[in-house]
């Protein structure tokens, strides 16, 4: 248990639907962050959030739209994916953004979205 | 272009052995290591760290060495349990960056 919760763990959706990911973190972290894993490929960071402001967004398609309501809470939104997002899909959160040794990141456990 | 590369994509290992996982990277500005641990349907858990500034670091049974000039790094778990059969990710941070570059990680299996 990370401290960091995601729901749905699976979901399945048309490529006409639109769906949501939540992530929840327990940590009091200020930073929040979405990655995509696809198969055989790294982890890819989709975006970043630092106190509910997005601070980086890489070149991710429009059909992704993330939401971080407070420091606490993280939505991705889905509307017309395509079968190559199908992926696994992580939530992290740390304490803050730079790279030192109290910013290591926690991630969820993922939710695994297959797109039909 | 990956900048974080792990080019063994399996590892066994013996239980009570040596595992010796390793990375290699590319981008000289990276300045702060992570390995972390990745169980089937879990997401990946830290396991440890090094900065740039050192070239070891050592927690329990793990041990990370750093070598810059070769931009290197490896994991060393000693000695090796069942319970460490997973997929090991090395990422790395380069000062100022939000990013953090993951390796596509290397699967250990300890055989009991």
């Amino acid at each position: 248990e990370t401290g960091v919760t995601q729901t749905p763990r699976h979901l399945v959706m048309g490529m006409t639907n639109k769906k949501s990911l939540k992530c929840e973190q327990h940590l009091g972290h200020n930073a929040m962050y979405w990655y995509k894993q696809s198969a055989k490929k790294p982890l890819e960071l989709m975006f970043v959030y630092s106190l509910e402001e997005r601070v980086e967004n890489n070149s991710v398609p429009s059909r992704f739209s993330p939401e971080c309501p407070n420091s606490s809470h993280l939505f991705l939104h889905l509307h017309t994916l395509q079968p190559e997002d199908s992926a696994l899909y992580l939530c992290a959160s740390s304490r803050g953004l730079a790279g030192e040794s109290y910013n290591e990141q926690f991630f969820g456990p993922g939710t695994r979205l297959t797109v039909l | 272009d990956q900048q974080v590369k792990q080019n063994s994509p399996s590892l066994s290992v013996q239980e009570g052995r040596i595992s010796i996982l390793n990375c290699d990277y590319t981008n000289s500005m990276f300045d702060y290591f992570l390995w972390y641990k990745k169980y089937p349907a879990e997401g990946p858990t830290f396991l440890i760290s090094i900065s740039s500034i050192k070239d070891k670091n050592e927690d329990g049974r793990f041990t990370v060495f750093l070598n810059k000039s070769a931009k290197h790094l490896s994991l060393h778990i000693v000695p090796s349990q069942p319970g460490d059969s997973a997929v090991y990710f090395c990422a790395a941070w380069g000062a100022g960056s939000y990013q953090l570059t993951f390796g596509k990680g290397t699967k250990l299996s300890v055989i009991p």
